[in-house]
């Protein structure tokens, strides 16, 4: 059974440009969620997507977006970049079930300059 | 609202010494608590976890952790460390079970001396 998939690995972008990230779930997984991770914040949530809608945001501005599609692969965006995006985005996924495990992929590493 | 602390950011233990990662959580409910482990440039791998039940649980890679509800531990204990498991070590929480949400700890990086 595979993972959880996330492209791209690794990505460079220039201050003021946008990135859209890519992950696929595991067969059969529903909720799929976003982590971003930084030497300073450490980990911290962005958001889950359950079938296709955003159950939870997390303290992020309005710059970060995300969005679910009908074979549960989730995409998130960031607009007008900033140095301080630089980080691990770390996607995870579940069946969204009460206490199930929940998965994580490799990450992609993005760094903005 | 709810927490997990780890009070050691960092430690170091010869290898085939034994090891005890802490880890304390703030929360109301009966909480769902992992540990993870990130090996350098990668994602997250999940050790083990405790939803309800024993309170020792057992994990992967020779890992256990105990849950204790009197001190709102739940530290992660391995009996003889290897060099491979060298990495930073990830306690979390499951907030609000009607969605999922992790709320990490700052992590405890694991040097493991020859």
């Amino acid at each position: 059974k595979a993972g959880v998939t996330q492209t791209p690995r690794y990505l460079i972008k220039t201050r003021g440009q946008q990135v859209t990230l890519s992950c696929s779930p595991i067969s059969g997984h529903r909720s799929v969620s976003w982590y971003q991770q930084t030497p300073g914040q450490g980990l911290q949530f962005l958001f889950e997507y359950f079938s296709e809608t955003q159950r939870n945001k997390g303290n992020f501005p309005g710059r970060f977006s995300g969005r679910q599609f009908s074979n549960s692969r989730s995409e998130m965006n960031v607009s007008t970049l900033e140095l301080g995006d630089s980080a691990l985005y770390l996607c995870a996924s579940s069946s969204g079930a009460q206490g199930d495990t929940i998965y994580f992929g490799e990450g992609s590493w993005l760094t903005v300059v | 609202a709810q927490s997990v602390t780890q009070p050691d950011i960092h430690i170091t233990v010869s290898e085939g010494a034994s090891l005890e990662l802490r880890c304390n959580y703030s929360y109301g409910a009966t909480p769902y608590l992992f540990w993870y482990v990130q090996s350098p440039g990668q994602g997250l791998q999940l050790l083990l976890k405790y939803f309800s039940g024993d309170t020792l649980v057992q994990g992967i890679k020779g890992f256990e952790a105990e849950f204790k509800r009197s001190q709102s531990s739940f530290n992660l204990r391995k009996p003889s460390v290897h060099w491979s498991d060298a990495a930073e070590y990830f306690c979390a929480v499951v907030v609000n079970t009607g969605f999922q949400k992790l709320v990490f700890g700052t992590g405890t990086r694991l040097l493991v001396s020859p």
